[in-house]
């Protein structure tokens, strides 16, 4: 069974960093792409975040493009985002998803629960 | 704004076919995928690489794609398929990046 379990999440004051972690089971890590959605309080998905199985030309959001940074360490089947800056409109539920391909331009098809990220001083 | 556009709404009775569409350039370009939420939970993926079911998902849910607008069909819905839909595609227009569309709140009553 596919299993993603994030982390990291918490209360962060604005202009502040914090690292997401997502630890990933029940499948061959390094055979997919994997992404970083949010979603902020009573509104839609946003995407933020695709890297492919190689970690090669990741793709961000306009809104996060310069602060934050995705990462993943095949060797550990983790997957990570460094927030850098941090504003009161990054505070969200953040998700790891399982890219359905090995290139992160393709949709996903499992998602974790999210951790809870809030910015505010 | 969303590049990809849906219709904020959508209600249908018990039985009912539900249509939502999501339109935009990047439908025409790359693979539309389908999204179910229930109230804040982890989305479901419902419909991948355009019209392709996941298993374990109902053969009443379809997708469909023409031009630039993709069609996900509910068909005979049901109290359990009320829940918000997302669409997903790739926006190749610039530097490649994912898109969502607004999502749409599907009720069933």
């Amino acid at each position: 069974e596919v299993q993603l379990v994030e982390s990291g999440g918490g209360l962060v004051q604005p202009g502040r960093s914090l690292r997401l972690s997502c630890a990933a089971s029940g499948f061959s890590f390094d055979d997919y792409a994997m992404h970083w959605v949010r979603q902020a309080p009573g509104k839609g998905l946003e995407w933020v975040s695709g890297i492919s199985w190689n970690s090669d030309s990741p793709g961000y959001a306009d809104s996060v493009k310069g602060r934050f940074t995705i990462s993943r360490d095949n060797a550990k089947n983790s997957l990570y985002l460094q927030m850098n800056s941090l504003r009161h409109e990054d505070m969200a539920l953040y998700f790891c998803a399982k890219g359905s391909r090995l290139s992160w331009d393709y949709g996903m098809d499992v998602w974790g629960q999210g951790t809870t990220v809030t910015v505010s001083s | 704004s969303y590049e990809l556009t849906q219709p904020p709404s959508v209600s249908v009775s018990p039985g009912q076919t539900a249509r939502i569409t999501c339109s935009g350039d990047a439908v025409s370009r790359k693979y539309v995928y389908w999204y179910q939420q229930k109230s804040v939970q982890a989305p479901v993926l419902v419909i991948y690489e355009d019209s392709k079911r996941p298993s374990g998902i109902p053969e009443r849910i379809s997708g469909s794609t023409s031009g630039t607008v993709a069609t996900l069909t509910l068909s005979g819905a049901q109290v359990e398929d009320e829940a918000d839909y997302y669409c997903y595609s790739t926006d190749t227009s610039g530097d490649p990046r994912g898109v969502f569309g607004g999502g749409t709140k599907l009720t069933v009553l």
